[in-house]
């Protein structure tokens, strides 16, 4: 089981509607979460963390964390063109000294 | 303003020779990280660093050594460079503390080892 997973996708919205993005994790012990997009050719750059259960809003974008059921999600309200995109998912493990473990990722795409 | 840079950003490298791909950060960021990406694997942690003289290995450090002889700079060594070593590579650094880690990444570099 890979510690962090994620659908690879791709996921296909038309312009307006919700995208949905999943993650699960298997170290019981992770306290910090995060989602970093990433364009293609390009970088990851953060866009959310989330650290206790419950959402956390960030304009277009919320994050979800139930960790009794060591799920994280990211929703993507009134997607863009702009917004598709590789969304990895990453969780701070504290299993063999504290390192950040990335899912291989969603791809999103966007329909104008 | 701060940043991350990473240099060369392309490299095409022949099996068995040495490469050398640089990291340099401006965040004065204790933590440093290096990754590959490849498709279908997402980022793999290859080595890290949380400060001066301290290097680790990461899940896929076979291969690869880094040094970390100053805040700013992590660079990282393929001994001898293999097919299998063609990838996309990353360099990122965060600050230390806190438990939350958000990295910040460079730009990468493509390296093709022929």
């Amino acid at each position: 089981q890979k510690e962090v997973e994620q659908n690879s996708g791709p996921l296909s919205v038309p312009e307006g509607a919700i995208a949905s993005l999943n993650c699960t994790y298997s170290d019981r012990g992770s306290q910090s979460f995060f989602w970093y997009r990433q364009y293609s050719g390009k970088s990851p750059e953060l866009i959310m963390s989330i650290y206790s259960n419950g959402d956390k809003e960030d304009g277009r974008f919320t994050a979800q964390l139930n960790k009794a059921s060591q799920y994280v999600s990211l929703l993507i309200r009134d997607s863009q063109p702009s917004d598709s995109a590789t969304y990895l998912c990453a969780v701070l493990s504290s299993t063999g000294g504290f390192k950040t473990i990335f899912g291989a990722g969603t791809r999103l795409f966007v329909k104008a | 303003d701060a940043e991350i840079t990473q240099s060369p950003r392309h490299k095409i490298t022949e099996t068995g020779r040495q490469v050398t791909l640089a990291c340099h950060q401006t965040w004065n960021h204790n933590n440093m990280f290096w990754y590959r990406q490849d498709l279908g694997h997402g980022l793999r942690l290859i080595h890290y660093s949380y400060g001066v003289q301290d290097t680790n290995k990461g899940e896929v450090s076979d291969g690869y050594s880094v040094s970390r002889s100053n805040t700013e700079d992590l660079p990282l060594t393929l001994e001898s460079a293999a097919s299998s070593q063609t990838s996309v590579y990353f360099c990122a650094s965060s600050i230390s503390g806190g438990g939350t880690d958000t990295q910040y990444f460079g730009p990468g570099t493509r390296l093709t080892v022929l």
